[in-house]
């Protein structure tokens, strides 16, 4: 029941296209929902996050859409550039514990030029 | 640079022997966490501070892992008799929990990790 589900593992994108990563929860208090970017050898960097009380979220060229009765979430990067190639995590916690987060597996991206 | 920094960036040991990593958070920040995380998956939960208080351990640490945070700033994580196992990359990060209206919100900053490898 803790585990966030993430496909798919990989994704290939010719540049100016949409890229598409989805995530599935179980846990039901789970109420913050983190996207993380990630490139080899470095630390995870956050994209950007929604709570379940919205249905989208957006900034920039990254959209968080929410689907709370399917208990599932997307990440779509609009207009994907080469420097968007990296692994990309979803991520979920509860304020009603301890405030960790449950990663899903990841999604490694290539932007072809 | 305001950021979270862990130092070592890298290190290579031998099976057996003792290693120490330390994170420095972001100075405000009051919660810590250590993540461990394996080439080709997400970083996973080890264990986490609030202030100098550690609140919980996931059964990811093991009783030759030791984490403190002893004056509620930075903090070190300790592998005794390392394994090869133990090879990862271990992240720390740190958060401060505000209030937006009513809900509260925490969004936690990673940072650029220690990479173990145990030979």
């Amino acid at each position: 029941q803790q585990q966030v589900k993430q496909s798919p593992q990989s994704l290939i994108v010719q540049k100016g296209g949409i890229s598409i990563i989805n995530c599935a929860y179980e846990n039901t208090a789970f109420d913050y929902f983190p996207w993380y970017q990630q490139f080899p050898g470095k630390g995870p960097a956050l994209l950007i996050a929604i709570r379940p009380d919205v249905s989208e979220k957006k900034e920039g060229r990254f959209t968080i859409s929410f689907n709370k009765s399917a208990k599932q979430f997307s990440l779509h990067i609009m207009d994907s550039q080469p420097g968007d190639s990296a692994t990309y995590f979803c991520a979920a916690s509860s304020v009603s514990g301890t405030y960790k987060y449950i990663f899903g597996t990841g999604t490694r991206l290539k932007v072809l030029a | 640079d305001t950021g979270v920094s862990q130092d070592p960036r890298h290190k290579i040991t031998k099976r057996g022997q003792n290693v120490t990593f330390r994170c420095d958070p972001i100075s405000e920040h009051n919660r810590l966490y250590w993540y461990r995380q394996t080439l080709g998956q997400g970083p996973e939960f080890l264990t986490y501070f609030q202030n100098e208080a550690q609140l919980e351990k996931s059964r990811l640490l093991s009783d030759r892992f030791s984490a403190e945070r002893p004056k509620g700033s930075f903090s070190t994580l300790e592998i005794q008799r390392t394994e090869q196992g133990d090879s990862a990359m271990y992240l720390c990060a740190s958060s401060l929990g505000t209030f937006r209206g009513p809900r509260y919100q925490e969004t936690q900053y990673f940072g650029p990790g220690t990479r173990l490898l145990v030979l």
